[in-house]
């Protein structure tokens, strides 16, 4: 079936710092790739999606490319602040009438 | 507008008990999805309901049941809780529209069995 693999965290880093949190996927036919976040005390939010194959999400300094080749959506963004720490979530879905499917979670700590 | 909203936001139960969790979706929402975000395995996905009906289910055994009202607010069952239940389940509402849509997440009740 559908999965989602992302790197164990935490990942601690301090501002300004580059990041890249990785995301692999394994899934039949073209899923649509998401990353959500979600911030202490808070529910989960879409952070960006693509939806094909080269498609460049972004959000908040926050970017992610959709590559088949590598099934990667791996997400980046150049200098990370205190406010960026949260818990990141890797997902997709793929067929209509299947579910979204998240990786695990990776814990960002990023202090000043 | 109001988020989707969760009920409680925490329940203790104690082994072999039932828990009831609820969820209202935003307005306008037909899908309702429960997911479960247990320490150290991320969110799994539970239950997703849409116009009144289950349309897929997660690998979790038949006591965690649920069922979506007319007014397409949802409800989680429970039965016969286990300590291993101990988690945060998460509700989510959407508009079912394409594989793409966005999923708009409420705070969570926090169960926990003693």
């Amino acid at each position: 079936g559908d999965s989602v693999t992302q790197m164990e965290g935490p990942v601690t880093l301090s501002e300004e710092a580059f990041l890249t949190i990785n995301c692999t996927y394994t899934a039949t036919g073209y899923p649509s790739l998401f990353w959500y976040v979600q911030y202490p005390g808070e529910g989960l939010q879409l952070l960006l999606k693509a939806t094909k194959a080269d498609d460049k999400g972004s959000n908040k300094g926050f970017e992610a490319t959709y590559r088949k080749e590598t099934t990667s959506f791996h997400l980046e963004k150049g200098s990370v602040q205190v406010s960026d720490s949260a818990v990141y979530f890797c997902a997709l879905r793929g067929q209509a009438g299947t579910a979204l499917i998240f990786g695990k979670g990776t814990t960002l700590s990023v202090s000043s | 507008e109001a988020g989707v909203t969760q009920s409680p936001t925490h329940l203790i139960k104690t082994r072999g008990q039932q828990a009831t969790l609820r969820c209202s979706p935003i307005s306008g929402h037909t899908s309702v999805y429960w997911y479960q975000q247990a320490l150290g395995l991320g969110l799994q996905f539970l239950l997703w309901y849409d116009e009144g009906e289950e349309r897929n289910r997660g690998n979790f055994p038949p006591r965690f049941s649920g069922r979506q009202f007319p007014n397409y607010s949802s409800e989680l069952n429970v039965n016969a809780l286990e300590l291993e239940d101990s988690a945060l389940y998460l509700c989510a509402s959407s508009v079912l529209k394409t594989t793409n849509e966005k999923l708009f997440f409420g705070s969570g009740t926090q169960l926990s069995v003693l």
